[in-house]
């Protein structure tokens, strides 16, 4: 099925390990972006991008990196993992034009805790 | 910086009423509106999405509608049932497609 899938969906580290979360989209989308979501507080963005080779960060983008080197991958790198960061993330994608822009289509998530 | 404000932050409604959720912003220059609904450990499904220039979106039982001048959005689901029961987010997006999102209202629909 077409969609944004998310890779791993459950992470535990210890602080200052580094990892990657994976995220990739099958629908030809030009925008994807990062979410975190912790209790009581929505979602907030972390990092977007609008085509390969194109990203720009959000509101709390500390501690993270993004690079797209293609249009259908968009992974969310932690450099050195702290217990600020435990939460779900949330990877999401649209069409940036055109027909159906900016309705988001959101990955399951990815649980990660950091000890 | 906008806000996107949500209350109440939880409601229970038995089966057959009409539900109205609420969503407020402090900016009126929005680009678009758009209403999520997200189960328990799963991620988020787009259900309306309201352009700036229109003032209501329906699909089935919802019905979105949006208020610039007064900072705000309702969402009313009509006669609900058991498998309505989510967090419903609302979200003001910006012309580059980057979303601020309200922290949602749990919603429980009784049998």
């Amino acid at each position: 099925n077409a969609g944004v899938t998310q890779t791993p969906k459950f992470q535990v580290l210890k602080t200052g390990q580094s990892m990657t979360l994976q995220c990739a989209q099958d629908m030809n989308h030009e925008y994807m972006s990062w979410y975190r979501q912790d209790p009581g507080m929505g979602l907030r963005l972390i990092h977007y991008s609008v085509g390969a080779g194109i990203t720009d960060q959000g509101e709390v983008p500390n501690g993270y990196n993004v690079s797209r080197s293609t249009t259908e991958d968009f992974p969310l790198r932690l450099l050195s993992a702290a217990p600020s960061q435990t939460s779900v993330y949330f990877c999401a994608s649209s069409r940036y034009r055109g027909a159906g822009a900016n309705v988001l289509t959101f990955g399951a998530g990815s649980r990660l805790t950091v000890l | 910086k906008q806000e996107v404000t949500q209350i109440p932050a939880a409601l229970s409604v038995p089966e057959g009423e009409n539900l109205v959720l609420n969503c407020s912003f402090t900016d009126s220059a929005i680009y678009n509106l758009q209403w999520f609904r997200q189960d328990p450990g799963k991620g988020l499904t787009s259900l309306l999405l309201i352009q700036s220039s229109q003032r209501e979106q329906t699909s089935g039982r919802l019905n979105a509608s949006l208020d610039k001048s007064s900072g705000r959005s309702t969402l009313y689901i009509a006669a609900s049932q058991p498998g309505d029961s989510a967090t419903y987010l609302c979200a003001d997006s910006d012309s580059w497609g980057k979303l601020q999102f309200g922290a949602g209202t749990q919603v429980v629909v009784t049998p």
